[in-house]
């Protein structure tokens, strides 16, 4: 069974508007990473989460790891084009120390102008 | 500092014969991951390189194999290619430390007609 859910799986937002990308895994989450992807390239690094609770911005984007540690949400402020892309988490569900991640099936973004 | 390199970028091979690729990480880290993206799988764990030891591997058959040099380049090969195996190969890498963040590279679209 799918160990990593992403919801939704494509998402249509109009320029300037706010969004929220959802994360949930059946297992623990002892890292939670968010990754962009355009089209056949490779993963841009965005944000890591490793405690409960916890919550990291970077210019536009909010990411947070829920207190129980088995959901995170990835939210967009004010979207613009540059955020149109391919969202995907990558769980570390085995204790940090394998480098080893799960991935979701990833969230297509697309913002209109 | 230089980010994540994959060479080739693209590579088009025949069914049965064999493929590898290489990448170099960031200076300075010395875990490399490969994963194998498809548009019906998405993104899976092939295997993680430490210090020249493949510490994990993932559910896949033993035509996908890899090694790592004292660099901490890495190279991975696949042999009596199939149809399948079309996808794009990625490599990641981080440092030791735990937890840490893992940087991909751009990628090797392999395509096996």
């Amino acid at each position: 069974s799918q160990e990593l859910e992403q919801s939704p799986q494509s998402l249509i937002v109009q320029e300037g508007k706010n969004l929220t990308i959802n994360c949930t895994s059946s297992k623990t989450l002892y890292g939670l990473y968010w990754y962009k992807q355009k089209y056949g390239e490779g993963l841009i690094f965005l944000m890591m989460l490793q405690k409960g609770g916890e919550e990291k911005s970077h210019e536009k984007i909010t990411a947070k790891l829920d207190e129980k540690k088995q959901q995170s949400s990835l939210h967009i402020t004010a979207s613009q084009p540059s955020h149109a892309g391919i969202y995907l988490c990558g769980a570390d569900n085995s204790g940090g120390s394998n480098y080893k991640l799960t991935f979701g099936k990833g969230t297509l973004l697309t913002v209109n102008p | 500092k230089a980010g994540v390199t994959q060479t080739p970028r693209y590579l088009i091979k025949t069914r049965g014969q064999q493929v590898t690729l290489s990448c170099s990480p960031i200076s300075g880290h010395r875990s490399v991951s490969w994963y194998q993206q498809t548009p019906g799988q998405g993104l899976q764990f092939l295997f993680e390189y430490f210090s020249e030891t493949q510490r994990n591997k993932g559910n896949f058959p033993g035509r996908f194999s890899g090694r790592q040099f004292s660099n901490s380049r890495s190279e991975m090969n696949v042999s009596t290619l199939e149809l399948g195996d079309s996808a794009l190969y990625l490599c990641a890498s981080s440092l030791v430390t735990s937890p840490s963040e893992q940087y991909f590279g751009p990628g090797t679209r392999l395509t096996v007609t």
